[in-house]
């Protein structure tokens, strides 16, 4: 089965509101990271996290490595903030692993 | 379901040595990326292509060249690998014009350069 899923697939958030997105492994990964991907197809690094929290201007992610989760929060959204998120995992072998990704729109 | 392939999954060259990382899809996907993930750093893109025999640059093109022969396979060759460089590299694919595009990634090629 897969070892990230992402939730949830898509999102809707209203300006200025708030929500999370959360990805969850099914084996414990070495450290999680956060993407953002912009109009050209690359996907902007958020966070890069091997344990804790970091936070960024209104982002904010967490990684548990022992519980096996990560969550990407989102505070007073704007506009611009719409697009795709990827969390994914490094693995202990150095592999990469992608959630499917969450579809963001933040509407007036 | 679709899958994308790359081969090899580990890559050790020497230093100087031209290196190629190959790449499949079976999602019939228009378009193709090649990424190069740094440790503690997000993916940057070195090529893409739209279709077959498409090539665009991305942003860290320079020392790697890229070949799409056809729809389904993208490679990248390392034109001089350089001393210690260790770096996995990363295929993707996606619909084109696709209203919710997602891209889908490969399971990656880690090089090491001794």
């Amino acid at each position: 089965g897969d070892q990230v899923e992402q939730s949830p697939s898509a999102l809707s958030l209203h300006e200025g509101t708030g929500s999370a997105l959360r990805c969850n492994f099914t084996t414990t990964m070495r450290a999680v990271q956060w993407f953002r991907k912009n109009s050209r197809g690359s996907l902007i690094n958020l966070f890069y996290l091997a344990s804790g929290t970091k936070e960024n201007g209104r982002l904010k992610s967490a990684f548990d490595s022992k519980e096996r989760y990560s969550t990407l929060h989102i505070r007073d959204a704007q506009l611009e903030d719409s697009g795709t998120y990827f969390c994914a995992a490094e693995t202990g072998s150095w592999q990469l692993i992608f959630g499917s990704g969450t579809q963001l729109t933040v509407m007036p | 379901g679709g899958i994308i392939t790359q081969t090899p999954k580990f890559l050790i060259g020497q230093e100087g040595q031209k290196l190629t990382l190959k790449c499949q899809q079976n999602f019939n996907h228009d378009t193709m990326y090649w990424y190069r993930q740094d440790s503690g750093k997000g993916l940057r893109l070195i090529y893409y292509s739209i279709t077959e025999n498409d090539l665009q640059k991305g942003d860290l093109s320079e020392g790697y060249d890229a070949s799409r022969e056809k729809k389904s396979s993208f490679s990248l060759t390392v034109t001089s690998a350089q001393k210690n460089e260790m770096a996995v590299f990363l295929c993707a694919s996606s619909i084109r014009g696709g209203r919710a595009e997602t891209l889908y990634f490969g399971s990656g090629t880690r090089l090491t350069v001794l």
